[in-house]
Formats: structure tokens, C-alpha cells, sequence
């Protein structure tokens, strides 16, 4: 199993800011992902964080927009950029276990951004 | 893509009852997930089923999977106060890539004491 540290848990933050979320998996995953859940939806795939490489980004998300790092096997970030009230929601960071892609998705505690 | 949809939207009983959930989709998968969300918080696994199982155990957790009708049922026994928590199926065509697993709006389920 994979234990995943996020954080800030949470924050309040002013429009047009911008905020880095860190994701800390406790051992090395093929894959790691980073979701946004906004208030009463479902979970949306952004992006799919690359070890070394640039993000696999979904339709309808941008690397300008939501800029993510992967530098090694157990870390990634996702900044929010140029924020407006519209990307107030829950971010969640997400990994595949060791045991391969079809195996579970382990997922943080999730970030709940409020933009004012 | 490949949408699980759950059914009831919300549900409500006692402690102590059964509760049972339902997911529908709509092509052919290789397997299907079923994960539990408390309030705000990250998603946890609960139990993997592939598409030539029919039923599969967890403690007080029953999946069980027709695909001929492409739907999926999570039976929650003896329910807890702690089983409190919104419920998400998530079927998967892709044996490969979990990127391709896509979320319905799940189910809220409240467990009263």
C-alpha cells in the first residue's frame, strides 16, 4: 500500500494568486494523478503527473493554468495559477500502488482551496 | 470514456441495517472499482473486481458484477455510524491505465444511530 501526504490541507486565498499543493507518496509508484472535485461533483481527472516529463494533461486543462511537477518517483506538485472563485474546490492527489496499473488508486487527504 | 453511475443518490438507515448501492455503465469493462469518500476528505479503495468475477467478499462488504446487464451492486452489512460517506463505483475498460477510470457523482450514504 502507498500512504500520500498533502498539503496545505486547506486554504483561503485571494483572486488572482496563485498556490503550489504538494504531494508526498511514502514509497515509489508507477503513477501518480492529480483530481479536482468541486463542491456536490465528482472527481475530474487533470492531469496525469510524468516522472521527468511534462504533465499528460485532460481535455480542458492547461499546463498555464495548472502547472505540475514530478521530479522523482514519490513527489509532485500542482499549482493553481491566476485563481478565480470558479477553482475553489477540493484537489486530490493520487497514486497506483506497486502492484501495478490496474491495482488500486491510492489517494491524499485532499486540498479544499476557497478563492475570494 | 466509461462512466459509472450510482443509484440511489443518497440513502438513509439505521444502524445496523443492510444498505446496498448500485452502479450502472455502459460498455464493456476489463474491471470495476468501488471507493468510499468521507466528507471532504481523499477517496479509499474498498474492493477491485474483475469482469469474469460475479462476486467477491470483505469483511461486511458484497460486490457483485453482471455484466451481461452492466451493472454492479456494493452491499454494506450491519451498517456503522462510521460507514457514513459517499460511495463511487468507477468502471474501467483499460486493464492497463487507471487514467481512464471516470467518476459518477456517487452515492451519499448516512448511517443513523
Amino acid at each position: 500500500s502507498a500512504v500520500i501526504s498533502q498539503k496545505p490541507s486547506r486554504d483561503i486565498c485571494q483572486r488572482g494568486t496563485s498556490l503550489t499543493i504538494q504531494c508526498q507518496v511514502d514509497s515509489q509508484v508507477t503513477m501518480m494523478f492529480w483530481y479536482r472535485q468541486q463542491p456536490g461533483q465528482s472527481l475530474t481527472l487533470i492531469a496525469t503527473a510524468n516522472q521527468g516529463s511534462e504533465a499528460t494533461y485532460e481535455s480542458g486543462f492547461v499546463i498555464d493554468k495548472f502547472p505540475i511537477s514530478r521530479p522523482n518517483l514519490t513527489f509532485s506538485t500542482l499549482t493553481v495559477s491566476n485563481m478565480s472563485p470558479e477553482d475553489s474546490s477540493i484537489y486530490l492527489c493520487s497514486a497506483t500502488g506497486t502492484g501495478g496499473h490496474t491495482g488500486e488508486l491510492f489517494f491524499g487527504e485532499g486540498s479544499r482551496l476557497t478563492v475570494l | 470514456s466509461q462512466q459509472g453511475e450510482e443509484d440511489p443518490q443518497a440513502l438513509s438507515i439505521q444502524e445496523g441495517e443492510n444498505a446496498t448501492m448500485n452502479c450502472s455503465y455502459k460498455t464493456s469493462i476489463n474491471n470495476l472499482q468501488w471507493y468510499r469518500q468521507n466528507s471532504g476528505r481523499g477517496l479509499v479503495h474498498l474492493i477491485l473486481i474483475r469482469s469474469n468475477e460475479r462476486e467477491k467478499h470483505s469483511g461486511r462488504l458484497r460486490v457483485t458484477l453482471d455484466t451481461s446487464k452492466k451493472s454492479s451492486s456494493l452491499l454494506i452489512t450491519a451498517s456503522r455510524a462510521a460507514d457514513t460517506a459517499s460511495y463511487f463505483c468507477a468502471p474501467s475498460r483499460n486493464a492497463g491505465n487507471n487514467r481512464k477510470l471516470i467518476w459518477g457523482l456517487g452515492t451519499s450514504l448516512a448511517v443513523n444511530p
